[in-house]
């Protein structure tokens, strides 16, 4: 396809549950991003990629959340032992190469009960 | 700490009349800021950049205002149409393009 692709785009996870969230940037960006959106709020920076080098996790909320994008493409969100705090929508995004304009995804919605 | 603020939770103006939005920051390290426009169970749609360097950019009905002074920014629709409301989310970025802060956003609805 020609955007960002999310899958799954909901997902019920119990709480201690470890999910993973998949994105398919689109083709050629360099430049992947993971983005936290709690109800009521604006995206929150999780992480940033550049092809496969994690740069910037300054925004992952605890060490049980962990990124990768091994081969400069595809990335996963992977969050360990969920907590009912990590109910949120999240939305992947990707840009060219050095352009502050980000394309997003659809979303992931995690609800954890 | 929030460095990107949009006060106005919502706005309602009538089809045909202007919207516009307002967003102001913090930090003076911002250089680049954008809009997005994001529809219900979608992700945020870019809509409108502007960059330091400018104090308005213009792209059909879409115009956006920078007053780096007051470090605040606009955005203005005209005319408004009822396919424009949406949640509208202010953005800023470093110039790095390393990462993007977002507002709380503005639910605008467009009525007729």
């Amino acid at each position: 396809g020609a955007g960002v692709s999310q899958s799954p785009r909901y997902k019920v996870a119990k709480r201690g549950q470890d999910v993973a969230l998949r994105c398919d940037p689109i083709s050629g960006h360099v430049s992947l991003f993971w983005y936290q959106q709690a109800l009521g709020q604006g995206p929150e920076f999780l992480t940033y990629f550049q092809n496969e080098a994690q740069l910037d996790k300054s925004g992952l909320p605890s060490d049980r959340f962990f990124a990768e994008r091994p081969e400069g493409s595809v990335s996963t969100l992977k969050i360990q032992r969920t907590q009912q705090e990590d109910s949120a929508v999240y939305l992947c995004a990707s840009s060219p190469p050095t352009s502050g304009m980000a394309f997003f995804g659809q979303g992931t919605r995690l609800t954890v009960v | 700490d929030q460095q990107v603020k949009q006060n106005s939770p919502s706005l309602s103006v009538q089809e045909g009349r202007i919207s516009i939005l307002n967003c102001d920051y913090t930090n003076s390290m911002f250089d680049y800021f954008l809009w997005y426009k994001k529809y219900p169970a979608e992700g945020p749609t870019f809509l409108i950049s502007i960059s330091s360097i400018k104090d308005k950019n213009e792209d059909g009905r879409f115009t956006v205002f920078l007053n780096k002074s007051a470090k605040h920014l606009s955005l203005h629709i005209v005319p408004s149409q009822p396919g424009d409301s949406a949640v509208y989310f202010c953005a800023a970025d470093t110039g790095t393009a390393s990462k993007l802060t977002f507002g709380t956003g503005t639910r605008l609805q467009v009525t007729l």
